[in-house]
């Protein structure tokens, strides 16, 4: 198995543009979570979704943010417009069970000049 | 709201001595705990889940306790090599919930 694998690996981009993240999770997994982790605030949920649909926003910043979930094997995350304080490493994560042990990507290194 | 305290404070090992992490936790009971590991530059990686009925779980050289009554998990890495260093997450959750991660400890062994 692949593991979770999310794309691109690195991006940077200037204020105000538009950013798109990708994950596909491990097959038959069921569920799938979206963290973002800084240093001043280290690991965050965002967002996550079980059998493909969103549970549990509450974590989104703002209305920046968005997540969608098309299909059990893929996953997107979106800011429009971005801004520098998007800054940081954005993971994904899937699961079978919404509390059981997560698999993690390797994340997103996203950078907003 | 919940709260997860882990040392922020790096914590150095001489290689070969035990090293002990503590997870705190407040305003929580969760129904078991996982511990994390993550490298500089990866995702966390699974290590191991304590249940609240299981008084401690171990694994190789890893040992984890669960106290429901102090509301605290304590992680040893006995026999510590410097391959051992990392940062170690810890992750109480209860049954459909979601897990709620600590910002982790850094942990250095020394050669």
């Amino acid at each position: 198995d692949a593991g979770v694998i999310q794309s691109p690996r690195h991006e940077v981009t200037e204020m105000g543009q538009e950013v798109t993240l990708r994950c596909k999770p491990i097959s038959g997994h069921n569920s799938l979570f979206w963290y973002r982790q800084t240093m001043m605030r280290g690991l965050e949920l965002l967002i996550y979704f079980n059998n493909n649909v969103p549970i549990d926003d509450s974590g989104m910043p703002e209305d920046r943010f968005s997540a969608k979930m098309p299909n059990a094997s893929f996953s997107t995350l979106k800011i429009q417009p971005s801004e520098p304080r998007d800054s940081a490493v954005y993971f994904c994560a899937s699961t079978f069970s919404e509390a059981e042990t997560q698999y993690f990507g390797p994340g997103t290194r996203l950078l907003v000049l | 709201s919940q709260k997860i305290e882990q040392n922020s404070e790096a914590l150095n090992i001489q290689e070969g001595k035990t090293a002990t992490l503590t997870c705190n936790y407040t305003n929580y009971s969760p129904a078991y705990l996982q511990w994390y590991r993550q490298d500089p530059g990866r995702g966390p990686v699974f290590l191991l889940l304590i249940r609240e009925n299981e008084k401690e779980k171990r694994k190789e050289r890893l040992k984890v306790t669960f106290d429901t009554t102090l509301k605290q998990s304590l992680f040893h890495i006995t026999a510590s090599q410097p391959a051992d260093s990392a940062t170690y997450l810890c992750a109480p959750s209860n049954r459909d919930d979601k897990i709620i991660f600590g910002k982790g400890t850094r942990l250095h062994i020394l050669p």
